[in-house]
């Protein structure tokens, strides 16, 4: 497709399982943005990645949140033994380089953890 | 803290007025962004406006920034219902220029 597609769309969760969420940049695009947004709040910035390297990880809440990427396409944010409070809506974008402004979001997980 | 803080937090206005919403930041920047957020989907970029920049147009969108101040306003002129959604600013913070957001503020456009 031609925009930021993620999935799943909804995830619920039991506490104390690991998720898993996908994000398929727009193809093309190096840099590539996890951020999580709580019900009614702005959004919270989790990790960058340049091509398959993340050289900015400081918004990663704790060590049970970690992400990867596939070369310059696909990235997954894994959650292990899930908390109430990780329930939200993550959002992944993607844009030609950093720096150069626009990001291209896509519509987002929102994930409830039980 | 938030780099970006956006006011008011909600605004409510009739169809054909114009909004008015601000965002003022902390740190030197080089560029501030606007982003639209409808109920339930991703953000959409509106609007970019560099540092030299003091004022920018696209549409029924006016940006205005105010280096000395650190500030922003978007102007929404002659808005209609479809208007109606969270407006977010974000400045590139950081070594790497990632964008922070504001908490965003919540426009309701009545028919």
């Amino acid at each position: 497709g031609a925009g930021v597609s993620q999935s799943p769309s909804n995830k619920v969760t039991e506490k104390g399982k690991d998720v898993e969420l996908r994000c398929d940049p727009i193809s093309g695009h190096t840099a590539l943005y996890w951020y999580r947004q709580r019900l009614g709040q702005g959004l919270e910035f989790l990790i960058y990645f340049q091509g398959n390297s993340a050289p900015d990880k400081s918004g990663l809440p704790s060590d049970r949140f970690s992400a990867e990427r596939t070369g310059e396409s696909v990235s997954t944010l894994t959650i292990q033994r899930t908390q109430q409070e990780d329930s939200a809506v993550y959002l992944c974008a993607s844009s030609p380089q950093p720096n150069t402004g626009e990001l291209f979001f896509g519509e987002g997980s929102r994930l409830t953890v039980l | 803290s938030q780099q970006g803080e956006e006011d008011p937090q909600a605004l409510s206005i009739q169809e054909g007025e114009n909004a008015t919403m601000n965002c003022s930041y902390k740190t030197s920047i080089n560029n501030l962004q606007w982003y639209r957020q409808n109920s339930g989907r991703g953000l959409v970029h509106l609007i970019l406006i560099r540092s030299n920049e003091r004022e920018k147009h696209s549409g029924r969108l006016r940006v205005t920034l105010d280096t000395s101040k650190k500030s922003s306003s978007l102007l929404i002129t002659a808005s209609r219902a479809a208007d109606t959604a969270s407006y977010f600013c974000a400045t590139p913070t950081g070594a790497n220029s990632k964008l922070t957001f504001g908490k965003g503020i919540t426009l309701s456009v009545r028919p």
